[in-house]
């Protein structure tokens, strides 16, 4: 029973577009959320955060949005570069369950040159 | 300078053969945690420690044990290791458990089983 869902295994961009990518979650008690990328041979680095009492979130290139009536939050990248191809996890947790992160299963993003 | 340090980096071990993988950390933080992560699948939280206080998940195989000697290291004993336990074996610290401090990730343990 998958608590964070990334329904796109994959997505590919040009270089210099926007790169979205989506995450869906179904526990309604998450109400805080990152997002880390993961080279390859790699661990996971931290990206970006967002409260549940924000909708957006920003820092230069990334922004995140969350909807939380639709348990929704997506990860906008522009503009995407090259070295941006890696996987991207979606992590979500809960004030009850602390530090306790459910991740979904990655995104592969290739921004094509 | 990696902060959080995961070796070996590949692992080859026997079917029934105990291992240890080991982690260590340079940011003195109070969390360690030990996920499991199988190919194309998500990180799944296996245990952590705050400090000395062990948490395990509910769905953890006891198959699965974890040790934390001091603040630095931590490690994760597989008793007798089964073909399906083959994975990357991720280690993350975090200063403490309360929301807004992200969890830091070490390059990961690939194990294989024979």
């Amino acid at each position: 029973d998958q608590q964070v869902k990334q329904n796109s295994p994959s997505l590919s961009v040009q270089e210099g577009r926007i790169s979205i990518l989506n995450c869906d979650y179904t526990n309604s008690m998450f109400d805080y959320f990152l997002w880390y990328k993961k080279y390859p041979a790699e661990g996971p680095t931290f990206l970006i955060s967002i409260s549940s009492i924000k909708d957006k979130n920003e820092d230069g290139r990334f922004t995140v949005f969350l909807n939380k009536s639709a348990k929704h939050l997506s990860l906008h990248i522009v503009p995407s570069q090259p070295g941006d191809s890696a996987v991207y996890f979606c992590a979500a947790s809960a004030k009850n369950y602390g530090q306790n992160f459910v991740f979904g299963p990655g995104t592969r993003l290739s921004v094509l040159p | 300078d990696a902060m959080v340090i995961q070796n070996p980096r590949y692992q080859v071990t026997q079917f029934g053969k105990p291992v240890t993988l080991s982690c260590s950390q340079t940011l003195n933080h109070n969390v360690m945690y030990w996920y499991q992560q199988k190919s194309s699948q998500a990180p799944k939280l296996l245990f952590h420690y705050y400090d000395k206080d062990f948490n395990n998940e509910a769905d953890t195989p006891d198959n699965f044990q974890s040790r934390r000697p001091n603040t630095s290291f931590c490690f994760l004993d597989i008793r007798s290791p089964g073909l399906g336990d083959a994975a990357m074996y991720l280690c993350a610290t975090s200063r403490d458990r309360i929301q807004g401090h992200p969890q830091h990730f070490g390059d990961g343990t690939r194990l294989s089983i024979l």
